[in-house]
């Protein structure tokens, strides 16, 4: 497809499991951006990337929380060891090149929903 | 202080009239501004970027106060479909992430 596509749209699982959140960005598009959604708040910065490196971690709450990129476009968020406080949706974006940060134009996937019980 | 903050709203609006809300920011080397926009349950996406000199988009008027740290959007002749939430994003200290506000919700009614 053109846009940001993300798997799966929606994931339940149980405290304590370990999850994977997929993110396909738009082809093409070197930098890629995760973030996170809870229920009346704006989206919060994870991670992000510039080609297969994390340029900027800072946003990962703690070390349940890691992120791949090992060729440069299709990105995995791990998350082990879930906890009801990881229930968000998870928001991927990816850019033409960082520069496009300056633009503002970051396109979004639709999210991932989590929900953890 | 979070790093931007927004009224959260909701702003009731009456179909045809203007409405306009503030955005505020912490960190005064921020360079690029934007606002996005939100609707229910669907990603956000960029309505307009934010200029020094202020910039208008059709209906929509952003302005940016330097001095003050904030940034404004003003739309003028509501639309029902203009009811979503509004996200005043600006570039972070590293110049590589984009900070979101916690975002102003608009209601248009006729």
């Amino acid at each position: 497809g053109a846009g940001v596509s993300q798997t799966p749209s929606n994931k339940v699982t149980e405290k304590g499991k370990y999850v994977e959140l997929r993110c396909d960005p738009i082809s093409g598009h070197t930098a890629l951006y995760w973030y996170r959604q809870s229920l009346g708040q704006g989206p919060e910065f994870l991670i992000y990337f510039q080609g297969t490196g994390a340029a900027d971690d800072s946003g990962l709450p703690n070390d349940r929380f890691f992120a791949v990129r090992p060729e440069g476009s299709v990105s995995t968020l791990k998350i082990q060891r879930t906890e009801r406080g990881d229930s968000a949706v998870y928001l991927c974006a990816s850019s033409l090149t960082p520069a496009g940060v300056d633009t503002g134009e970051l396109f979004f996937g639709e999210g991932s929903r989590l929900t953890v019980l | 202080r979070k790093e931007v903050e927004q009224d959260p709203g909701p702003f009731n609006v009456p179909e045809g009239a203007t409405v306009a809300f503030n955005c505020t920011y912490s960190n005064s080397a921020s360079q690029s501004f934007f606002w996005y926009r939100q609707d229910c349950r669907k990603e956000p996406k960029l309505l307009m970027s934010v200029y020094s000199s202020g910039n208008e988009d059709g209906r929509f008027t952003a302005q940016l106060n330097r001095a003050s740290q904030y940034i404004s959007l003003l739309i003028r002749d509501s639309k029902l479909s203009d009811s979503a939430t509004y996200l005043c994003v600006v570039n972070g200290a590293a110049g590589n992430k984009l900070t979101f506000g916690g975002g102003t919700r608009v209601l248009v009614k006729p």
